[in-house]
């Protein structure tokens, strides 16, 4: 089965960092972009960034850009999102999930490929606090 | 950046309702539309991808539809299971991806 583990809890300071992990098994884990999603208590889903683990190869949202990095360790299967200066704004659950490019149209001349998250890991909370 | 933009932002309906949630895009997206539930304390789970796809597993009482900026979730027949927030999110034009702010379902 196709799973995607997240560390645990993390309480942190404000300017302080934060490392989370997301271990990857059941699949070939450089075949499959990781995303990461954060949701503030109450609030709606907001994506971070995504890296390609096989590249390593990485895009942000320009909100985090400077502030988040994405990165991985591919002899672990593992995707590590570390976000620093942190303030209570960051207090959130944080997800990884995969990214999957399908493409239902294979015999048109140049079928769409379409991108979705399918796979997602249970979330790691984080809270910042003084 | 594109928008995406949900109505209603909650809804309350009976077991057995035919349920509707839309999402607007702020410009064309052709296609790329994917929806997601999460029920509460939990994770996401894509229900469509492309609009209108079925992702494998989800109930057929799920559909998908709409092209271009306007699109719609429909639960043919409301089930208990089925309480939760439901996203729509936009791949047609990224980095960034993005989600719709959310529609809350409840159970009358």
């Amino acid at each position: 089965q196709v799973h995607l583990v997240q560390s645990g809890g993390e309480v942190k300071k404000p300017g302080a960092s934060v490392k989370v992990s997301c271990k990857a098994s059941g699949y070939s884990f450089t075949n499959y972009d990781i995303n990461w999603v954060r949701q503030a208590t109450g609030q709606g889903l907001e994506w971070m960034g995504w890296m390609n683990p096989n590249s390593g190869n990485t895009g942000y949202a320009q909100k985090f850009r400077g502030r988040v990095t994405i990165t991985r360790n591919t002899s672990i299967s593992t995707a590590y999102m570390e976000l620093s200066n942190l303030t209570s704004e960051d207090t959130a659950v944080y997800f990884c999930a995969r990214g999957s490019n399908v493409t239902p149209n294979p015999w048109l001349p140049r079928p769409p490929k379409y991108y979705y998250m399918d796979v997602w890991g249970k979330g790691t909370t984080v809270t910042v606090s003084s | 950046d594109i928008q995406m933009t949900q109505s209603p932002s909650s809804l309350s309906a009976s077991v057995g309702d035919r349920v509707t949630i839309t999402c607007r895009a702020s410009q064309d997206i052709n296609n790329y539309v994917n929806w997601y539930q999460q029920r509460p304390g939990k994770a996401p789970n894509v229900l469509i991808f492309a609009a209108s796809s079925v992702q494998s597993g989800v109930p057929s009482r799920f559909s998908g539809s709409g092209s271009g900026t306007d699109f719609t979730l429909t639960i043919s027949s409301l089930q208990p299971e089925d309480i939760g927030t439901y996203y729509c999110q936009q791949t047609y034009n990224t980095p960034p991806i993005t989600f719709g702010q959310g529609t809350r379902l409840e159970i009358k």
